[in-house]
């Protein structure tokens, strides 16, 4: 089945520090490509998605390009903040289910000033 | 417009109790999945309804179970509860179903506590 591998965390960094997520997936077909982010307390927001290969979804800073060949969609910050401080979710969407979503095991980050 | 909205935020069971979850979806919205999310599982799709009828459903137990209101309003239930089931359940909505491209807006959760 659909599967969502993250790097484990927790990722600490400094603020303006360089920021590299990790997930990798496996899935038939072609799904499309998820970052969620989950701020303390809340339910999870859409960060940026990309539908098709050599996509790049990209929001608040934050960029992933969706890589076919490697079956990555790494999610890059050049710069972070203290703000930023949350979980990252990467998550495929099912290409037949349109409901269901695949999520990775979330990173936490922790951005210190 | 008002996001997706569940109640109760905290809940506090004992085991061998029942429970119902419920979540209001974005309006104009017909799809709503739900979600355990434990941090030992992650997030673990439960079910997926649109129209009033379930669409999808994950691997977990006959206890878990769900329903979905013409207003498409959705409740699901969990009987006998064991200690195994505390987590937050996530609720997200759609404006459809079929269209893998379109994102998921999540409430907030429910966080159920069995003791």
């Amino acid at each position: 089945g659909d599967s969502v591998t993250q790097m484990e965390g927790p990722v600490t960094l400094s603020e303006e520090a360089f920021l590299t997520i990790n997930c990798t997936y496996t899935a038939t077909g072609y799904p499309s490509l998820f970052w969620y982010v989950q701020y303390p307390g809340e339910g999870l927001q859409l960060l940026l998605k990309a539908t098709k290969a050599d996509d790049k979804g990209s929001n608040k800073g934050f960029e992933a390009t969706y890589r076919k060949e490697t079956t990555s969609f790494h999610l890059e910050k050049g710069s972070v903040q203290v703000s930023d401080s949350a979980v990252y979710f990467c998550a495929l969407g099912d290409a037949t289910n349109a409901g269901k979503s695949t999520f990775g095991d979330g990173t936490t980050l922790t951005v210190k000033p | 417009k008002a996001g997706v909205t569940q109640t109760p935020r905290y809940l506090i069971k004992t085991r061998g109790q029942q429970v119902t979850l419920s979540c209001s979806p974005i309006s104009g919205h017909r799809s709503v999945s739900w979600y355990q999310q434990t941090p030992g599982q992650g997030l673990q799709f439960l079910f997926e309804y649109f129209s009033e009828t379930q669409r999808n459903k994950g691997n977990f137990p006959g206890r878990f179970s769900g329903r979905q209101f013409s207003n498409s309003r959705s409740e699901m239930n969990v009987s006998t509860l064991e200690l195994g089931d505390s987590a937050l359940y996530l609720c997200a909505s759609r404006k459809g179903q079929g269209d893998v491209n379109t994102e998921a807006f999540f409430g907030q959760g429910t966080r159920l506590t069995v003791v």
